[in-house]
């Protein structure tokens, strides 16, 4: 799998919107970029996907670089209970293997 | 249906002993997935199965680590003769074939261990 690259850590205020970045410079045309967190004590679970445009659902937006060699996941209003270890990972598609983690970022909300 | 279930949540154990850890996938789920996460890193891939076939393994897996998954239900993880490099988080995930274009995987909260 092509390696992302995403910082440690980041900082938000409560009700504000949150912009983590992800690089994947090296991604394939058949990668989906997908996003995961893990809340403390809890295992990670899916946030979103996409493949070349922006995606909308009920946790978050997820804006692709017109080159696919970066994203944006964006959290419009963050509450406390957002902040979490955010992953940025890519999955060939139709890929039923194993997901590679890297060290993610932390989000830490601040009230 | 309440999700990836895993048991225990927490064991402590002394050094040489053996543990096993059980997981419980959403129904009808029919791919799963271990994964071991230390602190401060993200989970690293274990093994994982479909239905009752074990595909793929790290190298992570020593000798020491077998899993199983009879008739493609539950799975366990045994370690024999654990070592303290053996704690940390083992987290369980599943997911199903028919959603290939997303191939989310739901996860467990996971099983601590901790080696003494």
């Amino acid at each position: 799998d092509a390696k992302t690259t995403q910082p440690n850590s980041m900082e938000s205020n409560e009700e504000e919107p949150v912009h983590l970045p992800c690089n994947h410079s090296t991604i394939s045309g058949t990668d989906y970029i997908h996003w995961y967190r893990q809340l403390p004590s809890q295992g990670p679970e899916y946030v979103i996907h996409g493949l070349t445009s922006n995606v909308n659902n009920r946790m978050a937006s997820l804006a692709i670089a017109e080159d696919r060699k970066s994203s944006t996941l964006i959290l419009h209003r963050a509450t406390l209970r957002d902040a979490a270890v955010y992953y940025c990972i890519l999955r060939d598609w139709g890929s039923a293997r194993q997901l590679t983690f890297g060290s993610g970022t932390q989000l830490t909300v601040l009230p | 249906d309440t999700g990836v279930s895993q048991n225990p949540r927490h064991k402590i154990t002394k050094r040489g002993q053996n543990v096993t850890f059980r997981c419980d996938p959403i129904s009808e789920h029919n791919r799963l997935y271990w994964y071991r996460q230390t602190l401060g890193q993200g989970p690293e891939f274990l093994t994982y199965f479909q239905n009752e076939a074990q595909l793929e393994k790290s190298r992570l897996l020593s000798d020491r680590f077998s899993a199983e998954r009879p008739k493609g239900s539950f799975s366990t993880l045994e370690i024999q003769r654990t070592e303290q490099g053996d704690s940390a988080m083992y987290l369980c995930a599943s997911s199903l074939d028919s959603d290939l274009a997303k191939n989310i995987q739901y996860f467990g909260a996971g099983t601590r261990l901790s080696v003494l």
